[in-house]
């Protein structure tokens, strides 16, 4: 499969504690982006990469929120302290740039994750 | 600030009918239009896109009308089938400004009833 793998497909956490995710960009994609989508609304973005470098940021991403995209592969999303409001389908996209006017995005399945 | 707004929220077609899902946009600065489409379980997919340098594209039964003055662009789909319904997002973003994010609307239901 050579589509955008992210991991875990869900996650149940408790109020408070921290949740780690995963993103494997399609591999000669140098672009990595990360959207928040809840019930009912569309993807809202939360970060994007370029290679390594972390280009933008919204101001969802409060300061509970970190993105790393070590090496230019693979990215993770970390969510520390996590509240109920942070409940939702964390998606992550990528792009090789100039695809992105022909192909736009490809996008991952998700990662749901519950706060209970 | 909602900068794109998507109507209707939902939208039930027969097979064989039109689907047509409106947006509007507030950003002068957007330059990129596309349109994704989303199964449950699924993360959205590309439709179809399209630049303020062109009023409409077509690629098969899916067509994008834009008008740049009103800022408003719609996606027309032809013959509507089953295995259209889904979930419909606009899209606006602006990377000729720099800026890569993609700004969606809320989305649109379509069912297409056999």
């Amino acid at each position: 499969d050579t589509g955008v793998s992210q991991n875990p497909r869900h996650k149940i956490t408790k109020r408070g504690q921290n949740v780690t995710f995963r993103c494997d960009p399609i591999s000669e994609h140098n672009r990595l982006y990360w959207y928040r989508q809840t019930l009912g609304q569309g993807p809202e973005f939360l970060t994007y990469f370029q290679n390594e470098a972390q280009l933008e940021k919204s101001r969802l991403l409060s300061d509970r929120f970190s993105a790393e995209r070590p090496k230019g592969s693979f990215s993770t999303l970390e969510i520390q302290r996590t509240e109920q409001g942070d409940s939702a389908m964390y998606l992550c996209a990528s792009s090789s740039g100039q695809s992105a006017w022909n192909y736009g995005y490809t996008f991952g399945s998700g990662t749901r994750l519950t706060v209970v | 600030q909602q900068q794109v707004k998507q109507s209707p929220q939902s939208l039930i077609v027969q097979k064989g009918g039109i689907s047509i899902i409106n947006c509007a946009y507030e950003n002068t600065a957007f330059d990129y239009f596309p349109w994704y489409q989303q199964f449950p379980g699924k993360g959205p997919a590309l439709l179809i896109a399209i630049r303020p340098d062109v009023s409409e594209k077509k690629e098969g039964r899916f067509t994008i009308s834009f008008n740049k003055s009103a800022k408003q662009f719609s996606l027309h789909i032809m013959d509507s089938q089953p295995g259209d319904s889904a979930t419909y997002f606009c899209a606006a973003s602006s990377p000729q400004g720099g800026s890569e994010k993609l700004v969606f609307g809320k989305g649109t239901k379509l069912t297409v009833n056999p």
